[in-house]
């Protein structure tokens, strides 16, 4: 099992372009997450998806959009991109059931807003 | 709404002295917590979770709902415990689902 992939793993946009973050996990887990991780902030919640077909806002939604494609597959976009939006990505999936409790963190990936 | 709070963002020790990480927590129902690992260039991964009171790497953590804290504690530091730990409360979003919150993290440095 790969776990949680995400691709890439660094970029570096121009202020205003568009770029959409990939994630995938292998472990048939119905729920996944979008995190920023910023210096001294810790890590807050972007966007999560329950199951297949559903999305909701988490703490810092603003200048982002997601799409849970299948179970397997949730990416996050960035439409206009925003030097504030200068952080580091992690996605995370959580499987669903009694008993269960670990989320599983993807590698992250470095995006830079110049 | 909940909130974790860890009081410290850096914390620096010499191999071999005790140390402990601090938690603390608001929240108004039940709490489940958990402690986050990340090594350097390494993802996040569990450490461990109040439930099972267990001791993972030499770590403990006791859930105290009295002082509302949840703080990480290891008798004899080890440099490759050097990592950013984080504190993170789970609590219920609908259906069988939950989030997670996190605290904001302490850098921990074990110098030889």
């Amino acid at each position: 099992n790969a776990g949680v992939t995400q691709t890439p793993k660094f970029q570096v946009l121009k202020t205003g372009q568009s770029m959409t973050l990939q994630c995938a996990q292998d472990m048939n887990h119905n729920s996944m997450y979008w995190y920023r991780q910023d210096p001294g902030m810790g890590l807050r919640l972007i966007y999560y998806s329950a199951s297949e077909g559903t999305t909701d806002k988490g703490e810092v939604p603003n200048g982002y959009n997601v799409s849970r494609l299948n179970k397997r597959e949730f990416s996050l976009r960035l439409e206009s991109a925003a030097p504030s939006q200068t952080s580091v990505y992690f996605c995370a999936s959580y499987p669903t059931g009694q008993g269960v409790y670990e989320q599983y963190f993807g590698p992250g990936t470095r995006l830079t807003v110049t | 709404a909940q909130r974790v709070t860890q009081p410290e963002k850096l914390l620096s020790v010499f191999k071999g002295a005790p140390v402990e990480l601090k938690c603390n927590y608001s929240y108004s129902g039940s709490p489940e917590l958990f402690w986050y690992v990340q090594y350097s260039r390494q993802r996040l991964q569990l450490l461990l979770r109040h439930i099972s009171r267990e001791s993972i790497k030499g770590f403990t953590a006791d859930l105290n709902k009295g002082e509302t804290s949840f703080h990480l504690k290891k008798p004899f530091a080890q440099e490759e415990d050097s990592a950013m730990y984080y504190c993170a409360l789970r609590t219920y979003s609908g259906g069988s689902n939950y989030k997670l919150t996190f605290g904001k993290g302490t850098l921990l440095t074990v110098n030889p």
